[in-house]
């Protein structure tokens, strides 16, 4: 059964474009979480998801941020016209279908975003 | 809103000696979970805790959940290079928040 999985793992922007991290789950997960590390810091959470529905965004930044489950395919974090202060790892968990705020969180492992 | 205090933020040992990192929550939680982070990794799942005063172990590593639902702790005896990470812990009430994590250096 594989693990979280995101991609890419590394991506490199310049000011102003955008940018899309995208985000698979365990199989048989349908809640997903997104998180953003800025370096020497602990994680912050920004979103939380369940397929098609956004439950909880009340960490995600109001403007250029945005984030999608759909009903096929992966995740998607997007951040248009990115700054500097974008640079971070930004993680994704998924967890079982349930109660979600007793479930364990399983990471992936993380994409890097430089914005030059 | 529901805050999720850890301490401290950094601590460095010398290889063998105990470490301990502390969690207190600004509400009751109904569990607390705790992960450790690899340098350049990312959030492994250790461990949760749901009963008022719960203790666990896993070989040198002991979780305690507080009597009142609101603090934990997390202890680490004699210290091993491969212990290096932060330790994040996350409450659970409604909505998960994460600690902003303890982490950890061993000097050899």
């Amino acid at each position: 059964n594989a693990g979280v999985m995101q991609n890419p793992r590394h991506l490199v922007r310049r000011r102003g474009q955008e940018a899309r991290l995208r985000c698979s789950p365990m199989k048989g997960h349908s809640h997903v979480y997104w998180y953003r590390q800025l370096p020497e810091e602990g994680l912050k959470f920004m979103v939380y998801l369940q397929k098609e529905n956004i439950i909880d965004e009340s960490g995600m930044p109001k403007e250029r941020f945005s984030a999608e489950f759909p009903k096929e395919g992966p995740s998607i974090l997007r951040i248009q016209q990115v700054v500097r202060g974008d640079s971070a790892a930004y993680f994704c968990a998924s967890s079982p279908p349930g109660l979600a705020n007793t479930d364990t969180q399983y990471f992936g492992p993380g994409t890097r975003l430089t914005v030059l | 809103g529901q805050q999720v205090m850890q301490i401290p933020q950094y601590q460095h040992v010398q290889e063998g000696e105990d470490f301990t990192t502390y969690c207190n929550s600004s509400t009751t939680l109904s569990n607390i979970q705790w992960y450790k982070q690899r340098p350049g990794g990312h959030p492994v799942f250790l461990i949760q805790l749901v009963k008022s005063g719960e203790v666990k172990k896993q070989k040198r590593l002991t979780f305690q959940f507080g009597e009142a639902k609101k603090n934990s702790s997390l202890h680490i005896t004699a210290t091993q290079t491969t212990d290096v990470g932060t330790y994040f812990c996350v409450g659970n009430a409604g909505k998960s928040t994460f600690g902003d994590g303890t982490t950890l250096t061993v000097k050899p």
